[in-house]
């Protein structure tokens, strides 16, 4: 069963240091987003991309943020600097029909960041 | 998206029981809905969904029924087994975003 990765799996940092992660979706998705989880709360969308392009970006904050899908296949979410507030599980999902939302995200096993 | 911090509503069953899971949406305009299981360290995982021409979806031990008329979604779970104890998301559609409610964990007793 064809599933999204995302590397690593956690990752421990120092505030005011640059970290990124890694995210492959289910091969043909068209559709792919990055999310926020913190501790005992749902996924909150950070980030929307249609194949290269940023569908939505507006609850990335910009100033310390920044995500790519370059060649429309994976993608890479950067935090520099990180923060402690910034300590939470990164999730990425990916869907296949191009109206986004509409069509299952499957997500993947997420990246647990904490910052100290 | 809602948010109740690291207090989230507790269902306990019994191993064999059915379990029924409560979510209260938001946006009347909402046509898509689903269910999602989440297990510690892991992503959420599709469970079902339901479009809301609809006001039933079965699938193998889960059924999902929305009620529009007081936005109201439920997940019923047949002979809960210890491997369902997890927590358990209910999404919905505003405009192209897909909006998560809070979460309930589900504690199966053998």
């Amino acid at each position: 069963e064809a599933e999204v990765a995302q590397s690593p799996r956690y990752k421990i940092t120092e505030k005011s240091q640059a970290v990124a992660f890694w995210c492959d979706p289910i091969s043909g998705h068209a559709t792919l987003y990055w999310y926020r989880q913190i501790l005992g709360q749902g996924p909150e969308l950070l980030v929307q991309f249609q194949d290269e392009s940023v569908v939505d970006d507006s609850q990335l904050p910009k100033d310390r943020f920044s995500a790519e899908r370059l060649k429309g296949v994976d993608s890479t979410l950067k935090i520099q600097p990180a923060e402690l507030g910034d300590s939470a599980m990164y999730l990425c999902a990916s869907s296949s029909r191009i109206s986004g939302a509409t069509d299952t995200q499957y997500f993947g096993p997420g990246t647990r960041l904490t910052v100290l | 998206g809602e948010s109740v911090g690291l207090h989230l509503p507790t269902l306990s069953v019994q191993e064999g029981d059915n379990s029924i899971i409560n979510c209260a949406y938001s946006n009347s305009a909402s046509d898509y809905f689903i269910w999602y299981k989440q297990e510690s360290g892991k992503g959420p995982q599709f469970i079902i969904d339901i479009r809301s021409n609809m006001d039933k979806r079965q699938g193998q031990r889960v059924t999902v029924l929305l009620n529009k008329t007081v936005k109201h979604l439920s997940l019923q779970i047949a002979a809960t087994q210890p491997g369902d104890s997890a927590v358990y998301f209910c999404a919905e559609t505003w405009g192209n975003k897909l909006v998560f409610g809070a979460g309930t964990i589900l504690r199966v007793k053998s």
